[in-house]
């Protein structure tokens, strides 16, 4: 499984944006960019996906460089509620099982 | 709430019990996953399902462990002769699935374990 590498924690105001960077240097071509995020004492939630552009949801944005060896995650205006650990995770088409590694933890401030 | 649902969401047994988890998916999803998470960790794969079909297996599943889904709906993830390393949340995620299309996988709030 090809590897992610993520700061072990962030710290943001709430309202302001936050980026949520992701390096994977290893990413095959077939490799679609996940991030899942984990509330306290949840399971965790699907963010957003992409493959190669750049993505947007209700949820968030995905920066993906045009290498493909990292990415940023980002949201827009931090609340207190997207508080959580953030798992940056690569899924091949020909697996479908998630690798979580330790994730960023978000800690947002009133 | 047509989301994943668990059952127990806890379970406080002693060691060499053993104990049965089960897992409601979304109805339309036709795959199902089980992790474990212990504290600090991240979730850890340990088994998925297409339909009724028991697809992949982790070497973290030992022979202690069995998991099924009859007919291809709820399942269940089982725990023979609990052993105190078994203590984590074990958590259910299902998805749709299809060609080599990528799917998201919603999941559940989890059971956590604890083997005294």
């Amino acid at each position: 499984d090809a590897k992610t590498t993520q700061p072990n924690s962030m710290e943001s105001n709430e309202e302001e944006p936050v980026h949520l960077p992701c390096n994977h240097s290893t990413i095959s071509g077939t490799d679609y960019i996940h991030w899942y995020r984990q509330l306290p004492s949840q399971g965790p939630e699907y963010v957003i996906h992409g493959l190669t552009s750049n993505v947007n949801n209700r949820m968030a944005s995905l920066a993906i460089a045009e290498d493909r060896k990292s990415s940023t995650l980002i949201l827009h205006r931090a609340t207190l509620r997207d508080a959580a650990v953030y798992y940056c995770i690569l899924m091949n088409t020909g697996f479908q099982k998630l690798v979580f590694g330790t994730g960023t933890r978000l800690l947002v401030s009133p | 709430d047509t989301g994943v649902s668990q059952d127990p969401r806890h379970k406080i047994t002693k060691r060499g019990q053993n104990v049965t988890f089960r897992c409601d998916p979304i109805s339309e999803h036709n795959r199902l996953y089980w992790y474990r998470q212990t504290l600090g960790q991240g979730p850890e794969f340990l088994t998925y399902f297409q339909n009724e079909a028991q697809l992949e297996k982790s070497r973290l599943l030992s022979d202690r462990f069995s998991a099924e889904r009859p007919k291809g709906s709820f399942s269940t993830l089982e725990i023979q002769r609990t052993e105190q390393g078994d203590s984590a949340m074990y958590l259910c995620a299902s998805s749709l699935a299809g060609g080599t299309g990528v799917y998201e996988q919603y999941f559940g709030p989890g059971t956590r374990l604890t083997v005294t």
